[in-house]
């Protein structure tokens, strides 16, 4: 059982545009929702959380979305450039251990 | 960089064998996280130990054992291999066992013959 359904599998976007990768859960226990970012080569690496009392949290170009009524949240990279290739994962877990259940991944490619 | 060093960083052995990964946490962490890394089955979380002690356990196969050391180096020793085992294997360390900011290591990718 998926517990952490991901989607899209891949996306292309054009330099300048926005990338949206969404997420759904299951477990409603679940109170942290991490996104991590792995290019290739290289381990998974923490881009953004959001714990559910909030409905949006913002770094830089970075925005993750929160709907805790539909078990949904999502992330939203605001004028994607190449460098933002790579694979991004979100996740979810309890507070306490923070272990997380990760989706299946979003390969996203950004051309110039 | 994130500070946590794998290695081998490459490893192909043959089904039956028996392999051992190591993991070096960032200087002050005391959790150590074990991930394997599949076409399959995706990121899953095998294994937590915290300053010596397993903390929790996730999908690990009872031909698989982790532990830590008092220097709180990491070693997942995987035994009986078989072709499905065929993965990367990451390293992650917290600064306590509370693993919302963890650090990955590169991997290592095992390769079963």
């Amino acid at each position: 059982q998926q517990q952490v359904k991901q989607s899209p599998q891949s996306l292309i976007v054009q330099k300048g545009g926005i990338s949206i990768i969404n997420c759904a859960y299951e477990n409603t226990a679940f109170d942290y929702f991490p996104w991590y970012q792995q290019f290739p080569g290289k381990g998974p690496a923490l881009l953004i959380a959001i714990r559910p009392d909030v409905s949006e949290k913002k770094e830089g170009r970075f925005t993750i979305s929160f709907n805790k009524s539909a078990k949904q949240f999502s992330l939203h990279i605001m004028d994607s450039q190449p460098g933002d290739s790579a694979t991004y994962f979100c996740a979810a877990s309890k507070g306490g251990s923070y272990i997380p259940t990760f989706g299946r991944g979003t390969s996203l490619i950004v051309h110039p | 960089d994130s500070g946590v060093t794998q290695t081998p960083k490459h490893l192909i052995t043959a089904t039956g064998q028996r392999v051992t990964l190591r993991c070096s946490p960032r200087s002050g962490d005391l959790s150590v996280y074990w991930y394997q890394q599949s076409l399959d089955q995706g990121l899953q979380f095998l294994i937590q130990y915290y300053n010596g002690e397993e903390r929790a356990k996730g999908n690990i196969l009872e031909r698989f054992s982790a532990q830590q050391f008092p220097d709180l180096h990491s070693e997942l020793n995987l035994s009986s291999l078989e072709l499905g085992d065929s993965a990367l294997y990451f390293c992650a360390s917290s600064v306590t066992d509370r693993g919302d900011i963890q650090y990955f290591g590169a991997g290592t990718r095992l390769s079963v013959l």
